[in-house]
Order: C-alpha cells, then structure tokens, then sequence
C-alpha cells in the first residue's frame, strides 16, 4: 500500500500559486520525501524532493512539517503546462527500495 | 543528468506475439531498476525490480513467465512482454535511482496488442 495520501484534484487559477497537500504520517526518520507530476502519457517527472528542511529549487517550494508527517508542494505562479497529475512519495535515497505509487493529485489549472 | 531511456515510445502487435521493451541510463549507472505498468486514469503500478546480474524480482500477482526482465548491464534492462494478448495493453515505465535525483523515469512505452 502507498505510504501518502493526497486529494484526488485540485483546481488552480493561471498565475497563482498552487499548493498540494500529501500526508506521510507512518513515515521512517531516514525516508525522504519525492514530488513528480506525470503529463498525460508520460513518464513522471521529478520535481523536487526534501528530508526534514524546507526545498526550493527553480521548478518548487517544498514545505515539511516539523514532525514530518506532511508537506506542501507549491508551485508559485501554475501554467496551464503545469496541469497533471502529482505524486507524493516516500522512500530513501540511495538505498535503491521499491517505491509505490498512490493515486496522486490531478491539478488542473484553469486560464 | 541522471537520464533514462525508453524505447521503443509505443508499439503495436498481433495478440500472441512477443514484444521487448527497452530502458537504457544514459549518464549513470544503475543497478537496479524498477519497472511499472499503468492502465488509463490509474497510477503506476509496480511490476517488478531489475538487478544487475541476477533475478529480477517480481510483485505479487505478476507472472515473471509473462514478463520476462534482463538486466544484463549496469545500463540497461529489458522487459519482454511474451505472447501478449490485448489484456496485456498499457503504458510501461521503467524508473532507476540515482542519488540527489531520486528515480528517474523513462518516458513510456505504450502497448497495443491487437
């Protein structure tokens, strides 16, 4: 089972910024947390990934909790290329496990 | 950095038939990779883990008869999709870890078995 929960969609306003919810809450203190976004028929894209800091990179902000149970991702000013589907998951870095996906959160950013 | 190369995009072939798909890192070495099926309006599922060198290892309820994986070289692993029947139609991903990049994705291959 996937270990992060999201809503199933979200709607964003063109030019604002969008904020995506996942909830992590059995998450271990060595896992990571990893955002892709999958466009329709394509391979997930990776977006940003963080372990207890906030993350910002040229594409995300990415705000954890202080327990870690949740995070954010926001993308500061959605484009309608942004429309598609985000996946939020937990897994270690280098370790080379398994990483299972959940149904992710279908943004739709509006004109 | 950290690419990963699938191929071919998309397929077509007469049900029976065998089909082989293939996932190449292009800048990195990966000895394990991870190969995923998503039907349309799901989410990726995983199929199976690749390792270099010896037996890939399959999830529960995937035939590793039906699907069979080669992960020869540290560059590049294989999934063969034999006697493919229109059931066996979908989107095939494979991923690969690599350090500060997380998985990286190959774009796809999508199936049509007619």
């Amino acid at each position: 089972d996937a270990k992060t929960t999201q809503p199933t969609s979200m709607d964003c306003a063109e030019g604002r910024a969008a904020n995506l919810p996942c909830n992590h809450s059995t998450i271990s203190g060595n896992e990571y947390v990893y955002w892709y976004r999958q466009i329709h028929s394509q391979g997930p894209q990776y977006i940003i990934h963080g372990l207890k800091n906030n993350e910002t990179n040229e594409m995300a902000s990415l705000i954890i909790t202080e327990d870690r149970k949740s995070s954010t991702l926001i993308l500061p000013h959605a484009t309608l290329r942004d429309t598609a589907v985000y996946y939020c998951i937990v897994g270690y870095s280098g370790g080379y496990q398994k990483v299972t996906f959940g149904t992710g959160t279908k943004l739709q950013v509006i004109p | 950095g950290a690419v990963v190369s699938q191929h071919p995009s998309w397929v077509i072939c007469k049900s029976g038939t065998s089909v082989k798909i293939e996932c190449r890192s292009l800048d990195f070495q990966a000895t394990t990779m991870f190969w995923y099926r998503q039907f349309p309006k799901q989410s990726l599922m995983l199929m199976a883990t690749s390792n270099e060198g010896s037996k890939a290892t399959y999830e529960q309820g995937v035939e590793k008869d039906k699907f069979l994986i080669n992960h020869a070289s540290l560059t590049l692993s294989t999934l063969t999709v034999t006697s493919a029947h229109p059931e066996d139609s979908s989107f095939y991903i494979c991923s690969a870890e690599r350090g500060d990049y997380g998985y990286t994705f190959g774009s796809g291959t999508r199936l049509t078995v007619v």
